[in-house]
């Protein structure tokens, strides 16, 4: 059992470049986030999704953007890359809203 | 707005001790629950505890223990004996009770040293 898998671990990035983060689980879980998180700052969202087909905004959505056509994956697509978008980038999945998130690994991103 | 403070950013504590996190949440929401949340070194996030705003008893899970009080709006995190393995950075989150979404709101975290 896999859980939440994010590929890749570890990206560096020129500016301008785009890339895609990839999320997928294998929890049947209809709700799933992107979190971002910087040095002393938490854990701040970027997009949701409580199912496939449905997503929306979170705190942080510029320069990201998100799509989910099936229930196990959540790909969180940048583009245009910024050195404001050097960040750990964490996805998530929940059985139901504020029952628990399960994380994955994260993908620690830096741009150049 | 929604707000989670960890007023706390860092402590160290010699193994063995008693340590607490506070953390102290700003909602107006009447239905909202509450996270901890574990980050050890290796990068991870664990889930800890959820709490609902309804249910005001206190949680005690082997050496962890949680204090909830909606009367200071405060859900502080206490670990007994504190062992090196304890070692990590601890978020306290907030999540609204209506609109089904399961947004969170985290705290900025708390990293804990247990030094041996």
């Amino acid at each position: 059992n896999a859980g939440v898998t994010q590929t890749p671990k570890f990206r560096i990035l020129k500016i301008g470049q785009s890339m895609t983060l990839q999320c997928t689980q294998d929890m049947n879980h209809n709700y799933m986030y992107w979190y971002r998180q910087d040095p002393g700052m938490g854990l701040k969202l970027i997009y949701y999704s409580v199912g496939a087909g449905i997503t929306d905004k979170g705190e942080v959505p510029n320069g990201y953007n998100v799509s989910r056509s099936t229930t196990e994956d959540f790909p969180l697509r940048l583009e245009l890359a910024a050195p404001s978008q050097t960040s750990v980038y964490f996805c998530a999945t929940d059985r139901a809203a504020n029952y628990g998130y399960t994380f994955g690994s994260g993908t620690r991103l830096t741009v150049v | 707005a929604q707000k989670v403070t960890q007023a706390q950013t860092e402590i160290s504590v010699v193994e063995k001790e008693d340590v607490t996190l506070d953390c102290v949440y700003e909602t107006r929401d009447t239905t909202y629950y509450l996270f901890w949340y574990k980050q050890p070194p290796s990068g991870e996030l664990v889930f800890l505890i959820r709490r609902n705003s309804f249910d005001e008893q206190n949680e005690i899970s082997g050496r962890y223990s949680w204090n909830f009080q909606k009367s200071t709006s405060s859900f502080n995190f206490t670990i007994t004996a504190s062992q090196v393995v304890d070692s990590a950075v601890y978020f306290c989150a907030l999540g609204h009770g209506s609109g089904n979404t399961g947004k969170l709101i985290f705290g900025q975290g708390t990293t804990l040293q247990v030094k041996p």
